[in-house]
């Protein structure tokens, strides 16, 4: 089976541009995770889904940062507008039920210049 | 301000030794404990989790957790080279069935 696919595995972006990270979730799993790592703060739970309905975006930053999760297939986290303090490694991860393994996607390097 | 501390390390131990690594929490209500291994430029993936005290092992790593002392640590016998990576404690939030957590992370070199 495929894991989680994340797209794309790197962007470098101007600060002020849009930035749309994009996740697809293992196949029957339906709770889908963002998060967000850094060297300062570590590895952080931005927003969480369960079939498809956003439980949890205590999260995320601030207004910039968006996430939606049209189907049990597909996921995007989106910026805009970008700054140099979102650069960071952002992954997806999903898991099945109440089952306790998250399995994490490759994630995505974002470089904001 | 729910707290996970681990020592950044970075924790060396020669080919064959035990590796130890600490993790403490600070949310009492926290039920499920969890290490992951990240090697650099990976994702994080799942070692173990424990939920009662003791000991709980698997293969050459074991888990231990003191609920009391707030208090999880992993042990790796037989440590080897491909141990080395930044291993992350991870402790559920509130008795949440989903919100983890994350230590910032002690990185292991296992030395040949």
């Amino acid at each position: 089976d495929a894991g989680v696919i994340q797209s794309p595995r790197h962007e470098v972006t101007e600060m002020g541009q849009e930035v749309t990270l994009r996740c697809k979730p293992i196949s029957g799993h339906n709770s889908l995770f963002w998060y967000r790592q850094t060297m300062m703060r570590g590895l952080e739970l931005l927003i969480y889904f369960n079939n498809n309905v956003p439980i949890d975006d205590s999260g995320m930053p601030e207004d910039r940062f968006s996430a939606k999760m049209p189907n049990a297939s597909f996921s995007t986290l989106k910026i805009q507008p970008s700054e140099p303090r979102d650069s960071a490694v952002y992954f997806c991860a999903s898991k099945r039920g109440l089952g306790e393994t998250q399995y994490f996607g490759p994630g995505t390097r974002l470089l904001v210049l | 301000q729910k707290e996970v501390e681990q020592n950044s390390g970075p924790l060396s131990v020669p080919e064959g030794a035990i590796a130890s690594l600490n993790c403490t929490y600070s949310d009492r209500g926290s039920q499920s404990f969890f290490w992951y291994r990240q090697y650099s430029g990976k994702s994080p993936e799942l070692i173990m989790f424990i939920y009662s005290n003791g000991d709980k092992e698997d293969g050459r790593f074991t888990a231990q957790l003191n609920k009391a002392s707030q208090y999880v640590s992993l042990l790796i016998r037989d440590s080897q080279p491909s141990d080395s990576a930044t291993y992350l404690c991870a402790v559920n939030s509130g008795g949440s069935n989903y919100k983890l957590t994350f230590g910032k992370g002690t990185l292991l070199t296992v030395n040949p």
